[in-house]
């Protein structure tokens, strides 16, 4: 089965870059999705194939994929990008994976 | 843009089978193009995907939950239903249904905690 690993937490200064990968045998042939999941909420997609941002999330929201990891990036990180990330792709034979989450603390 | 709603039973016992539903609004089940599904987030971890459903009746399901699950439509009521049969405490998860869209979900519900307990 596909599997998608992501590091358990990332802290970043308020203000500076935040990167969050997402690591899975050649992940670069997929196409990449991310959500944020605030504690009590449910997720919310934040960035689609890999680089594409929904209206409404803001540009500091950015992603690529290449080779064998996925990276979320977080510019300008402010103390409401406080939450939970999940990368997830669509495998043949497995389905829709998700990530293991990553835990991204502002400081 | 649509929402999403779960309802059904936030305690079911063990054995027995787990029924939710989801109701859609602010569009239709039946405008196509998307498909509709069920995740879960057993509590404190990650994500896992159940399944999902066309409106048209046409199903796909995690191959480790396969067994277990049925996924139902019905476009009258603009709804679709999880049953998860045989259930055991290893299913007591938060429950959320989202409409999934090529290959990414968006929306999702607000999600139901379903306990499974005697």
């Amino acid at each position: 089965s596909y599997e998608l690993t992501q590091p358990l937490s990332v802290s970043v200064a308020l203000g500076q870059t935040a990167r969050i990968t997402c690591g899975g045998n050649n992940i670069g042939s997929k196409n990449v999705h991310w959500y944020q999941q605030k504690p009590g909420q449910a997720p919310v997609l934040v960035i689609y194939r890999d680089s594409n941002r929904p209206s409404g999330i803001p540009e500091r929201f950015s992603g690529s994929n290449s080779g064998n990891t996925a990276t979320l990036t977080i510019s300008r990180a402010q103390a409401g990008d406080e939450a939970d990330y999940y990368c997830q792709v669509w495998d043949s034979s497995t389905g829709f994976v998700f990530g293991t989450g990553t835990k991204v603390t502002v400081l | 843009q649509v929402q999403l709603q779960e309802s059904g039973p936030g305690l079911v016992k063990p054995s027995q089978t787990l029924s939710l539903t989801c109701t859609v609004s602010g569009g239709s089940i039946s405008s196509g193009g998307y498909y509709w599904s069920w995740i879960r987030q057993h509590p404190g971890k990650g994500l896992e995907w159940i399944g999902y459903i066309y409106y048209s009746g046409s199903t796909y399901y995690n191959p480790s939950l396969k067994s277990r699950v049925t996924i139902s439509v019905d476009t009258s009521k603009n709804q679709f239903s999880l049953k998860l049969s045989s259930v055991t405490a290893a299913d007591t998860a938060v429950y959320y249904c989202a409409s999934l869209l090529i290959e990414w979900f968006d929306p999702w519900g607000q999600g139901t905690l379903v306990t499974v307990s005697s």
